[in-house]
């Protein structure tokens, strides 16, 4: 089955400092999603990608669909405590419309 | 954020008990879905419901007994668990399954003594 692995597990980096969490597929996707969740919160929805390379920007998140759509990534530019938590991948394959979770990347801020 | 709705928040169960989890979604969707967190698996997808109907189950442990009555209720019904079915039950919703982003609930902190 499909399997969706994100690096690093766990991520501390000093307030400031930028961050970048890597999802990898199995198998190609037809869309990757992100969410975030906070420490004792539930996930929540940042973003979707849809096509080979696309590139979106959301202030200080950069989100990165790979050119064969089996990788992903999510760069944050110069931390904030605000970015606490942990930040799941998301991928569907083509003709499946389960939505398979990667393992997340925990991130804690060191003021 | 209300749009999704799960009670209990928390849960203490013996093994021989029988209790029911609910979610309530107030966004118009019609998919919604249980989700497994625990420290061992952060995210285990285990049943999913489109426009009332179970269109996928996870082969989850047969303990556990969805229902979903109308497009807005799903609930998790639980009977003689184990301690290891101890973890946080979260509910979502989504306006379709392929391309749509999902909403979760707070989710149910459940514990099984």
């Amino acid at each position: 089955g499909q399997q969706v692995m994100q690096i690093p597990q766990y991520q501390h980096v000093q307030e400031g400092e930028d961050f970048t969490t890597y999802c990898n597929s199995s198998t190609t996707l037809s869309n990757i999603q992100w969410y975030k969740q906070r420490p004792g919160g539930h996930p929540v929805f940042l973003i979707q990608l849809v096509k080979s390379g696309e590139v979106k920007k959301q202030k200080r998140l950069t989100f990165q669909f790979g050119e064969a759509k089996k990788n992903s990534s999510l760069h944050i530019t110069a931390t904030q405590t605000t970015d606490v938590g942990t930040y799941f991948c998301a991928g569907r394959n083509f003709g499946n419309e389960k939505l398979t979770f990667g393992t997340g990347t925990r991130l804690t801020i060191i003021p | 954020e209300t749009g999704v709705t799960q009670t209990p928040r928390h849960l203490v169960m013996g093994m021989t008990n029988k209790k029911s989890l609910k979610c309530e979604q107030h966004l118009g969707h019609n998919a919604m879905y249980w989700y497994k967190q625990s420290a061992k698996k952060p995210l285990e997808l285990m049943f999913v419901y489109s426009l009332e109907e179970r269109v996928e189950n996870n082969s989850v442990p047969s303990r556990f007994s969805p229902e979903c009555p109308n497009s807005s209720h799903l609930f998790l019904h639980l009977h003689t668990l184990q301690p290891e079915d101890s973890a946080l039950y979260l509910c979502a919703s989504s306006q379709g399954q392929a391309t749509y982003e999902q909403y979760f609930g707070p989710g149910t902190r459940l514990t099984v003594t």
